[in-house]
């Protein structure tokens, strides 16, 4: 069973509005990555950390920003949102440089902007 | 970075085993293979890896071949629970090595 949790589910939200994804684990991973996937689609890594207080661009660019204050959380925020920001959002955590470990994934936000 | 080729969709008939093939003929030395798979409306899971031996696990079996140009998921007896998209990812040593590159994977249908 993976320790890794995303709040909120589903989100529906109007134009404009500022958004926050939430992302915490509980394994003490220091990896921790967002990708995005539309519906039929690939996922998409646009933000990764290392650890505490470091965040990188993924291969997709995004609009969005993230933060890495504490060990366990990944919040993503979309500072306004617009329709082409629908999405589903998935997070994700492993252990740090190891090519044999596996990563585990939360549950997704499917996020809709009105 | 090393790339991978899969089937877009293959089909199965329940309690069936199913075998699911990925080329990545351009894979390096010190690449791992992993397998992961997607439910319909969940994130991917973790399903099995592997860098030169056949594995097996609870879930199901990888089959590396020799030049390791190619690999091949088995699942021993197919369940409508494994209706999903089976991805097959390398992961490479070096900068991003951290990192998972999807690609569109097998969509797997399960027939009853």
């Amino acid at each position: 069973e993976a320790d890794i949790y995303q709040t909120p589910r589903y989100l529906v939200i109007g134009t404009g509005k500022k958004i926050t994804l939430e992302c915490s684990q509980t394994m003490g991973h220091d990896k921790m990555y967002w990708y995005q996937q539309d519906p039929g689609m690939e996922l998409h890594l646009i933000h990764y950390s290392y650890g505490v207080n470091s965040t990188e661009k993924g291969d997709l660019s995004s609009e969005s920003t993230v933060s890495r204050i504490r060990t366990e959380h990944f919040p993503l925020t979309l500072e306004s949102a617009r329709p082409s920001h629908t999405s589903q959002y998935l997070c994700a955590s492993s252990e740090s440089g190891k090519l044999n470990t596996e990563a585990f994934f939360g549950q997704g936000t499917r996020l809709t902007v009105v | 970075d090393a790339k991978t080729t899969q089937p877009n969709s293959m089909e199965s008939n329940e309690e069936e085993p199913v075998h699911l093939p990925c080329n990545h003929s351009t894979i390096s030395g010190t690449d791992y293979i992993h397998w992961y798979r997607q439910l319909p409306s969940q994130g991917p899971e973790y399903v099995i890896h592997g860098l030169t031996s056949n594995v097996n696990n609870r879930m199901a079996s990888l089959a590396i071949a020799e030049d390791r140009k190619s690999s091949t998921l088995i699942l021993h007896r197919a369940t409508l629970r494994d209706a999903a998209v089976y991805y097959c990812i390398l992961k490479a040593a070096g900068a991003g090595s951290y990192q998972l590159t999807f690609g569109k994977g097998t969509k797997l249908s399960v027939i009853p």
